[in-house]
């Protein structure tokens, strides 16, 4: 189907666990976003990436790795997962452009044990 | 750095008109965008505003002020279904957007 996939929806692990989320889209859309969000902190964006093999940093990029092989997948690894990594992720997409309007996957919930 | 203040709850009479407002210091502006978002579900996006004034779209009226740094999200005629939160976003110049934390409303009938 088209659109914005995540995968898992729902995933408990251990501290200290690596752990992937992935996100999937299928507009070909150049951007991709990570973002997390906890209550009190609203949606804060983790990593973005502008096409294929270009990442970058957002404002809480830490704990946190990115790739970007494929313009259409943009998977989300922690590597050693902490408790304060508990968190619902989203994956957003959109084109280049001014008007750059966003548009989310349906979200993973994560918890760290 | 970014910084945008919104209301954290409001609760409005189903058939009211209820007016969310928003502030926002960015180190750059490049538009802002209003998001819905439904407990348990994806943001969905709701207007965009980069020049000055009121765009309006159904029942739905977002007005922008860059001078003051202001903007709100107009929503008249509720109903039962505009329970959600409402994200007020902006873009600070690159490609990606800063959140504020949200404005949950009720509506109550």
């Amino acid at each position: 189907d088209a659109g914005i996939t995540q995968s898992p929806r729902y995933k408990i692990t251990e501290t200290g666990r690596q752990v992937t989320l992935m996100c999937h889209q299928t507009w070909s859309h150049s951007y991709m976003f990570w973002y997390r969000q906890d209550l009190g902190h609203g949606l804060r964006l983790i990593y973005y990436s502008a096409a294929a093999d270009i990442t970058d940093k957002g404002e809480v990029p830490d704990g946190y790795v990115v790739s970007r092989s494929k313009t259409e997948n943009f998977p989300l690894t922690l590597e050693s997962a902490t408790r304060s990594q508990t968190s619902v992720y989203f994956c957003a997409s959109t084109t280049s452009g001014r008007y750059n309007e966003q548009f989310f996957g349906p979200g993973t919930r994560l918890t760290v044990l | 750095g970014q910084n945008i203040d919104q209301p954290t709850e409001m609760t409005a009479t189903e058939g009211a008109i209820v007016q969310i407002n928003c502030t926002y210091q960015t180190s750059g502006f490049n538009g802002l965008f209003w998001y819905q978002q439904h407990a348990g579900e994806a943001p969905t996006f709701l207007s965009y505003n980069v020049l000055d004034g009121l765009e309006e779209k159904g029942r739905f009226s977002s007005f922008l002020s860059r001078s003051k740094g202001y903007s709100y999200l107009l929503l008249k005629e509720l109903q039962m279904k505009d329970s959600a939160s409402y994200l007020c976003a902006v873009n600070p110049g690159a490609n990606n957007l800063f959140f504020g934390t949200g404005t949950r409303l009720t509506v109550i009938p």
